[in-house]
């Protein structure tokens, strides 16, 4: 069983959809991660998380420590936000742990 | 401001070659980490370097080493190459490794025949 685990693997949502991509990881971290993947490669981190909840433009993060779970909310999608959206975490000994990612389509 | 950039963006080499990647930080980053990514998986965690120490290894073999210098840039060596190293190569900076937040570098695409 992956460490990091996270759900769905894949998800295609209409525009303007609300979007939910969750994250359960099995070890002690320090902060957690969430990561943008494009096609090409390029990665651009979107939240690091240690506690509670942040919030960009249209992108949510929540972290619940107690119940080593994370989730990504993006509020009215939008064909841009198609991308590979990754969960990684930081583990006390400064070891990082990715998810293998969900590959989100938005359709126009 | 620069962003992380790595050096070369693509690279060819034989089965038992050696091959070194380079990253350059975003200036005032003293921590680099970096990463392997086989396509189609999520990245895996190869090396952290902070202040030119190793602070955290992945489960990778003696083949990898890096090494961070005074600039605070790194270097990554691969000896032996096999055909399963394969892939892309993301170099990361951070201030201070650890819980700050990550700024990747585009990668190096190594392809071993």
């Amino acid at each position: 069983k992956n460490e990091v685990e996270q759900s769905p693997q894949n998800l295609t949502a209409q525009e303007g959809e609300f979007i939910t991509i969750n994250c359960s990881y099995s070890v002690g971290i320090s902060a957690l991660h969430w990561l943008q993947q494009h096609p090409g490669g390029g990665i651009v981190s979107l939240f690091m998380l240690s506690s509670g909840k942040k919030k960009h433009g249209r992108l949510i993060a929540t972290i619940n420590i107690q119940e080593k779970h994370s989730s990504l909310h993006i509020t009215a999608s939008h064909p841009r936000d198609s991308a590979v959206y990754i969960c990684a975490v930081m583990t006390g000994d400064n070891d990082m742990r990715f998810g293998a990612g969900t590959r989100l389509t938005v359709k126009p | 401001d620069a962003g992380v950039t790595q050096s070369p963006t693509h690279l060819i080499k034989t089965r038992g070659q050696q091959v070194t990647l380079r990253c350059s930080p975003i200036s005032g980053h003293k921590s680099v980490s970096w990463y392997q990514q086989v396509l189609g998986q999520g990245p895996q965690f190869i090396f952290q370097y902070y202040e030119k120490e190793e602070r955290g290894r992945g489960n990778f073999p003696d083949r990898f080493s890096a090494r961070q210098f005074p600039n605070y840039s790194s270097e990554l060596n691969v000896n032996a190459l096999l055909l399963g190293d394969s892939a892309l190569y993301l170099c990361a900076s951070s201030r201070t490794g650890g819980s700050s937040p990550l700024h990747f570098g585009n990668g190096t695409r190594l392809t071993v025949t």
